[in-house]
């Protein structure tokens, strides 16, 4: 298969731990997206990548967040001091071409903060 | 944020029956796409429809786009049990992130 993959599917971790999820887009994509998606509601966009370089970050993403994409093929998304509020779904997706294209979307970590 | 928004919430038919779901969005857009999401699954790709397009067709599907209006609808034909999803619209605005809206929650009853 070589679609999206997301690693881990789940996780579950007490309020004030790190996590760290990955994201390994499809090959050649350029372009790689996190969304994080709250139960009844559309996926939110956190922040996306050119090849290696983050180009924007939602303001959703506060500095306990953060994500790389060191050699412009995987991803890792980080999250400090975990809070509650951060039990969510997160979404990994990528995309070719310089131009918006479809997005092709991992089937997510589910992140709950206990 | 969400850009979009879905009309109706929920929608519940019989096998057979088509579906039609609404979306409305604020800002200027480069294209605008439709995702399905099966229950705690990851969301799949539809279609795409570009901002100077106004209908297009893929099998079953069919979107339509009024810029005028800000304003897009999924026509779902001859529906199944299996089209039971969640559907969302996203918007580009020219920067390649989409921006979902809340989705419509399909129920085909079989």
């Amino acid at each position: 298969d070589t679609g999206v993959s997301q690693d881990p599917r789940h996780k579950i971790t007490k309020r004030g731990q790190n996590v760290t999820f990955r994201c390994d887009p499809i090959s050649e994509h350029n372009r790689l997206y996190w969304y994080r998606q709250t139960l009844g509601q559309g996926p939110e966009f956190l922040t996306y990548f050119q090849n290696e370089a983050q180009l924007e970050k939602s303001r959703l993403l506060s500095d306990r967040f953060s994500a790389e994409r060191p050699k412009g093929s995987f991803s890792t998304l980080e999250i400090q001091r975990t809070e509650q509020g951060d039990s969510a779904m997160y979404l990994c997706a990528s995309s070719q071409g310089l131009q918006a294209y479809e997005q092709y979307f991992g089937p997510g970590t589910r992140l709950t903060v206990t | 944020s969400q850009q979009g928004e879905e009309d109706p919430q929920a929608l519940s038919i019989q096998e057979g029956e088509n579906a039609t779901m609404n979306c409305s969005y604020k800002t200027s857009i480069n294209n605008l796409q439709w995702y399905r999401q099966n229950s705690g699954r990851g969301l799949v790709h539809l279609i795409l429809i570009r901002s100077n397009e106004r209908e297009k067709h893929s099998g079953r599907l069919r979107v339509t786009l009024d810029t005028s209006k800000k304003s897009s609808s999924l026509l779902i034909t001859a529906s199944r049990a299996a089209d039971t999803a969640s559907y969302f619209c996203a918007t580009d605005a020219f920067s390649g992130k989409l921006t979902f809206g809340k989705g419509t929650l399909l129920t085909v009853n079989p």
